[in-house]
């Protein structure tokens, strides 16, 4: 069966970075895009990246463009954030999800990992 | 860039239907057919309810049903029943080759 397990969070000081990572399995990783999605503590669900089957597009939002690194290791079946100046409204449960098919949504989420940045 | 509009809450009894709006632009909701759904319950993940506007994947009851006009996407409950209770998230994909999700309704079973 499917699965997405992020790891990587925990509580960091403002301007420093961090990285989170989402080990798949249960499909072949390198036929689907892969995104990243954040919810803030009881707010509701923000996209911020996306990575292309191939690791050749990506694209952010907005509110991380600049800062947000997104990348994939299809030979270990690994997605990664790198996330740089972060602030303290990057506070969010981090979550990895795998993209049904070319833009119609996500299928399968991981549990989350939860970023917390305060100093 | 900014959040698909959707009602804070929206309630019913078991048994009735309600419909919930996700609203856009042409940017997105009304510019193709890539809008889909999600539902979550506290402390767990989302999960996909509804894709490409009208389409259900497997294992998601048929009281779960999508539908678009315009800039503003639906989803309707059939048969409203207690485990329907949870927030409900639109997402669309857009022009700038980026998605967002929508506001979130939370969904009260009376």
């Amino acid at each position: 069966q499917v699965q997405l397990v992020e790891s990587g969070g925990g509580v960091v000081q403002p301007g420093r970075s961090l990285r989170l990572s989402c080990a798949a399995s249960g499909f072949t990783f390198s036929r689907y895009g892969m995104h990243w999605v954040r919810q803030a503590p009881g707010e509701g669900l923000e996209w911020i990246a996306v990575t292309s089957s191939d690791g050749r597009l990506k694209y952010y939002a907005d509110s991380v463009k600049g800062r947000f690194t997104i990348s994939r290791d299809n030979s270990r079946n690994t997605l990664s954030l790198q996330m740089n100046s972060l602030r303290a409204e990057d506070t969010a449960v981090y979550y990895c999800a795998k993209e049904f098919s070319d833009y119609t949504g996500f299928d399968y989420w991981g549990q989350g990992t939860l970023v917390t940045v305060s100093s | 860039q900014s959040a698909l509009t959707q009602p804070a809450s929206v309630s019913g009894s078991p048994g009735q239907s309600i419909t919930i709006s996700c609203t856009g632009t042409s940017s997105d909701v009304g510019g193709h057919n890539y809008v889909s759904w999600y539902q979550q319950h506290p402390g767990k993940a989302p999960k996909l309810m509804i894709y490409d506007v009208t389409s259900r994947p497997s294992g998601v009851s048929s009281r779960f049903s999508g539908s678009k006009s315009g800039n503003t996407a639906s989803l309707t409950i059939s048969g409203l029943q207690a485990e329907d209770e949870a927030d409900y998230y639109c997402s669309s994909y857009t022009s700038s080759r980026i998605y967002f999700f929508g506001s979130g309704t939370k969904v009260t079973v009376l």
